[in-house]
């Protein structure tokens, strides 16, 4: 079964400062990889959508997947206060012709000015 | 376009009432999922519908919950008999995929608060 497990748990940063996160899985057949934001009270805003290793850039977010080491990150250029909130990545695994999604538990980012 | 709309935004219910929240999904979109989130699980998946069909149940939440898709504008999510357990924020979403693309979004959630 997919585990996805994401650190760290919370991360603190400056404005302006790189903020980097880290999500790993264990299903070798994971195909598609998204990260997540939500901030306190509202629905998930989906960030970037990997499918191939490397390297794949939504405006200020990046997310680069190393499919062998069974890692994806996601990297926030120049963070904001108003990028304070909770990021979840999810991981999918096409079965059939299901889509089958599993998300880790978090990781909280608070943005200092 | 309007994106994943949820309803009630809050429901607070009595134990062992029966409650019906309801989603309408992105135009075009054919998946739909329902999930249950906590502080302390995180995301669960409580129902996958792919073009209408039923294609996850949530395995241990078969006996009280219920999903439905009559239309591919429209869903709901029935939880009977209600339990204290049951208080979280209750996530639609739906998503249209290709082998190279992936659109999905998420409804603003329920909150269920359980008496």
């Amino acid at each position: 079964q997919q585990k996805v497990q994401q650190s760290p748990e919370s991360l603190t940063v400056s404005e302006g400062a790189m903020a980097s996160l880290n999500c790993t899985f264990s299903d070798g057949t994971s195909d598609n990889f998204r990260w997540y934001r939500q901030h306190s009270g509202k629905g998930l805003e989906m960030l970037v959508s990997i499918f191939s290793d490397g390297e794949k850039e939504e405006g200020r977010f990046t997310a680069h997947l190393n499919r062998a080491s069974l890692h994806v990150s996601l990297h926030i250029r120049e963070p904001q206060p108003s990028d304070s909130a909770v990021y979840l990545c999810a991981v999918s695994s096409p079965s059939s012709n299901t889509d089958k999604v599993v998300f880790g538990t978090g990781t909280r980012l608070q943005v200092s000015p | 376009d309007a994106g994943v709309t949820q309803t009630p935004r809050h429901e607070v219910a009595e134990k062992g009432q029966t409650i019906i929240l309801k989603c309408e999904p992105v135009s075009g979109h054919n998946d739909l999922f329902w999930y249950r989130q906590t502080k302390i699980q995180g995301l669960e998946l409580l129902s996958y519908f792919r073009s209408k069909s039923l294609m996850e149940d949530g395995g241990a939440f078969k006996d009280r919950f219920k999903a439905e898709m009559l239309n591919s504008s429209f869903s709901t999510l029935k939880i009977q008999p209600t339990e204290p357990k049951d208080s979280a924020v209750y996530l639609c979403a739906s998503s249209f995929r290709t082998v190279s693309s992936y659109e999905q979004y998420f409804g603003p959630g329920t909150r269920l608060t359980v008496l």
